[in-house]
Parts: structure tokens; C-alpha cells; sequence
């Protein structure tokens, strides 16, 4: 199995600033995804980024990769009140098959 | 990117009855699939993986007579929560893994279950 784990469990910023989580995860990866969820929503993809891949942008979104310290990142920048959500990451390993245990995630609440 | 999507998206049923909720790959083939749980506040709990053409493999603490799974093709598995009881009431989420090259996993929506 492969498991994502989320740092800090919670963040709480003002509407305007930059908001970073952190994922660390276990075995080797194939790419590693982030994905949001709104309270009582279902999750929405984000981002993948790829084991080749050191940093990927999409929008407010940055997210970076070190395979060497098994840790990613998730930056998002001008923070909005709509960004509040939980945020998981989701390591996904070299063979299809291997399961994902997931983290506690991390809480964003973006004070306007 | 690879798709998977779940319906319903949101079901209300009775106590004591049955619900069926599909998860589907969109346009990849997916040997592999795995079902998951979230209650309230709380993180995703992976229930069973569901290998197509062979029987689930359930996480410790789950109950595979109350939670069928059928993998029955490449792009479809299915979860039947039977006698579905109000603690049953959750976000059940699947996802897919590709049996090609590069290997590839996605998350569907998921699906709230409500049981009253």
C-alpha cells in the first residue's frame, strides 16, 4: 500500500495569502495527486505531477515534487474564501494495483 | 486526464433496503478498483479492492456480506450496501487504476449515502 500523509491538519490564513500543505508518503510513486474537497462534497482533482516532474503549475495552484525526501508540496497563492476546503494528497505508486491510504488531510479555512 | 465518475452522486433510502452505487472509467481500462468510506469530518477509509473477474479483497473490519462488489468489466465495478442502516450513511468514493503504461489511479466524485 501507498500512504499520503498531510501537513500541517490545519490552516487558517487571511483571504490574500499564500496557503502551503505539505504530503509526505512512503515507497517509490508514479505521480502523486492533490485533490480538494468542499464540506460534504465530494473530491475534486487538482493537480498530477509525475515522479520525472520537480514542479507543476495549474492556475493559483504550484506543486512540487522531491522523490529523494518523499514530500510534496501544494502552494496556492492570493487565497480566496472559496479555497476553504480539506486537501489530500494522493501518492500513487508504480503498479496500479497498490492501494492509497489516506492522511487526515489538511483543513484550509481562508478568512475573508 | 482519465476520468471516473460514480452514480448516483446522492441517494436517500429507507432503513432496510438495498442501494447500488456504479463506479465507471471513462476511457481507460481498469483492471483494478478500490473502494472507500468517509464519515463525517473524518479521512477516507478504504473499504475492498475490486480486481475485475475475481472476487474483492476487504479491509479488516469490513463486512463483504453487507458490502457486495462486483467488478464484473474493464470499466465498471459496482457496491451493493445491503440492508442499508442510518450508521451506514456516508460518502462512499471509488477509484481506477489503468492496467496499461504508464500506470495510472483516479478518484471518482464519489456518492452520499443517506439513510433514513
Amino acid at each position: 500500500s501507498q500512504q499520503g500523509e498531510e501537513d500541517p491538519q490545519a490552516l487558517s490564513i487571511q483571504e490574500g495569502e499564500n496557503a502551503t500543505m505539505n504530503c509526505s508518503y512512503k515507497t517509490s510513486i508514479n505521480n502523486l495527486q492533490w485533490y480538494r474537497q468542499n464540506s460534504g462534497r465530494g473530491l475534486v482533482h487538482l493537480i498530477l505531477i509525475r515522479s520525472n516532474e520537480r514542479e507543476k503549475h495549474s492556475g493559483r495552484l504550484r506543486v512540487t515534487l522531491d522523490t529523494s525526501k518523499k514530500s510534496s508540496s501544494l502552494l496556492i497563492t492570493a487565497s480566496r474564501a472559496a479555497d476553504t476546503a480539506s486537501y489530500f494528497c494522493a501518492p500513487i505508486s508504480e503498479t496500479s494495483y497498490d492501494k492509497v491510504i489516506f492522511g487526515p488531510g489538511t483543513s484550509l479555512s481562508v478568512i475573508p | 486526464g482519465a476520468v471516473v465518475s460514480q452514480h448516483p452522486s446522492r441517494v436517500i433510502c429507507k432503513s432496510g433496503t438495498s442501494v447500488k452505487i456504479e463506479c465507471r472509467s471513462l476511457d481507460f481500462q481498469a483492471t483494478t478498483m478500490f473502494w472507500y468510506r468517509q464519515f463525517p469530518k473524518q479521512s477516507l477509509m478504504l473499504m475492498a479492492t475490486s480486481n475485475e473477474g475475481s472476487k474483492a479483497t476487504y479491509e479488516q473490519g469490513v463486512e463483504k456480506d453487507k458490502f457486495l462488489i462486483n467488478h464484473a468489466s474493464l470499466t465498471l465495478s459496482t457496491l451493493t450496501v445491503t440492508s442499508a442502516h442510518p450508521e451506514d450513511s456516508s460518502f462512499y468514493i471509488c477509484s481506477a487504476g489503468t492496467s496499461g503504461v504508464p500506470n495510472e489511479q483516479f478518484f471518482g466524485p464519489g456518492t452520499r449515502l443517506t439513510v433514513l
